[in-house]
């Protein structure tokens, strides 16, 4: 089986511009979460979302958002770009048990660098 | 919210050694405790958890301990080897929502031959 496949795998952009990362969860799992990986530190949980319903936010501004699809991919949209916004964006996708979330497993990541 | 501190950032050890990474939290609803592998520039992976009903969890060199009282729990790698190299993760959140968990700031562990 697949695992989470994430894409694009690197991309740059200027400040003020806006970008969009998809994730594909494994088959099977219906929860999605992202996260931001700066350099030196560890994931920030940014957003969960489980049968396309938003299960938790972070503390991130509204310049993000993020969404489920039917096939429980997901994309996560950033506006207005800063400086600051570079970073790994990793998307995690579980198998939710009776209403548990279980093990996370991650993509490989998306590694944004804004100029 | 939750708040997990990850100590030492960085642990040099020779092949053969033992290795101690420690974490502290915050939140004492937290009750899901993994730890996570993350070769460079690789995702990171799973290698153990526990939850907090037990105290401790092996399997084979690896290692975790809990003390909910404390709000404290570690890893123990024993008998190193140089492919444990990597940036350990420690974090917590409740069982019920693992998708939402608050990681470390992890610790570079760099096993000598």
């Amino acid at each position: 089986d697949a695992g989470v496949t994430q894409s694009p795998t690197h991309l740059i952009k200027t400040r003020g511009q806006q970008v969009t990362l998809r994730c594909s969860p494994i088959s099977g799992h219906k929860s999605v979460s992202w996260y931001q990986q700066v350099l030196g530190q560890g994931p920030q949980f940014i957003f969960q979302y489980y049968e396309k319903e938003e299960r938790g936010r972070g503390n991130f501004p509204d310049r993000f958002s993020a969404r489920q699809f039917p096939n429980y991919s997901s994309e996560l949209n950033v506006n207005a770009l800063l400086l600051g916004d570079s970073a790994l964006y990793l998307c995690a996708s579980s198998l939710v048990d009776r209403g548990n979330t279980g093990e996370l497993f991650f993509g490989e990541g998306s590694r944004l660098t804004v100029l | 919210g939750e708040n997990v501190e990850q100590h030492p950032s960085t642990l040099s050890v020779q092949e053969g050694d033992s290795a101690v990474i420690k974490c502290t939290y915050s939140d004492s609803a937290s009750n899901y405790f993994p730890w996570y592998k993350q070769e460079l520039g690789k995702r990171p992976q799973l290698i153990i958890d526990i939850r907090s009903n037990v105290g401790e969890k092996k399997d084979q060199r690896i290692a975790v301990t809990l003390n909910k009282t404390a709000k404290h729990f570690s890893l123990h790698i024993t008998e190193t080897q140089p492919e444990d190299s990597a940036v350990y993760f420690c974090a917590a959140s409740r069982y019920t929502n693992a998708g939402k968990s608050t990681f470390g700031d992890g610790t570079t562990l760099t096993v000598k031959p």
